[in-house]
């Protein structure tokens, strides 16, 4: 089956580092997402991997370890506007499919001054 | 603004009604997406489209539900019977023809579907 597991919550200090985190299964792995939502607003994309390793972008940065099934997203010098909510998704291959991703259901993270 | 649009963005109807969606997706992109999502939780997959041809449906979805993309642009969701259980947020996503593994997938803003 495919299964994606993240922290419900969490909360961090404006300037601070914040890492949040994902596990998955799946039998079809190909490739992982991030993304940020605001209340009430679209998804909005953040961060793709498919080989191990550390992808960076500005303050932003993804991990991936493939074996692990694990991946996180590093949020440095939080600001106030990066209160939403932190989506992981893979893309699998399962059952023929060629391009769905499934989503975990959301980290909420929430920046306190 | 060039990104994806959908239309409209608030729909309330009472149980029973059929409702129509439509998602018009970035202009050169061939592959649209529908995902469900309820407060708390992440979008969900209901179906694919490449062009106009519908390549992928959720087990989720069911008989009272059906997507078409007939010119391979805009798309229209159609939920017939509607059911308290269908209040969701419903996105459309799309994605520009497949050019490597990348095929990052844009979302509209999502129609809210309150069900009385």
């Amino acid at each position: 089956g495919q299964n994606i597991d993240q922290p419900t919550e969490m909360t961090a200090t404006e300037g601070a580092i914040v890492q949040i985190n994902c596990t998955y299964q799946t039998s079809g792995f190909n490739g992982l997402f991030w993304y940020q939502q605001h209340a009430g607003e679209a998804p909005t994309f953040l961060s793709y991997n498919v080989l191990d390793g550390l992808e960076e972008k500005g303050r932003f940065s993804s991990f991936l370890s493939r074996s692990k099934g694990y991946s996180y997203l590093l949020l440095k010098e939080l600001q106030m506007k990066d209160s939403a909510s932190y989506l992981c998704a893979v893309r699998d291959y399962t059952d023929g499919a060629t391009n769905k991703l499934i989503f975990g259901t959301g980290t909420l993270l929430a920046v306190q001054p | 603004d060039t990104g994806v649009s959908q239309d409209p963005r608030h729909k309330i109807t009472k149980r029973g009604q059929n409702v129509t969606f439509r998602c018009d997706p970035i202009s050169e992109h061939n592959r649209l997406y529908w995902y469900r999502q309820t407060l708390g939780q992440g979008p969900e997959f209901l179906t694919y489209f490449q062009n106009e041809a519908q390549l992928e449906k959720s087990r989720l979805l069911s008989d009272r539900f059906s997507a078409e993309r007939p010119k391979g642009s805009f798309s229209t969701l159609e939920i017939q019977r509607t059911e308290q259980g269908d209040s969701a947020m419903y996105l459309c996503a799309s994605s520009p023809p497949s050019g490597g593994n990348f095929n990052e997938q844009f979302f509209g803003p999502g129609t809210r579907l309150t069900v009385l």
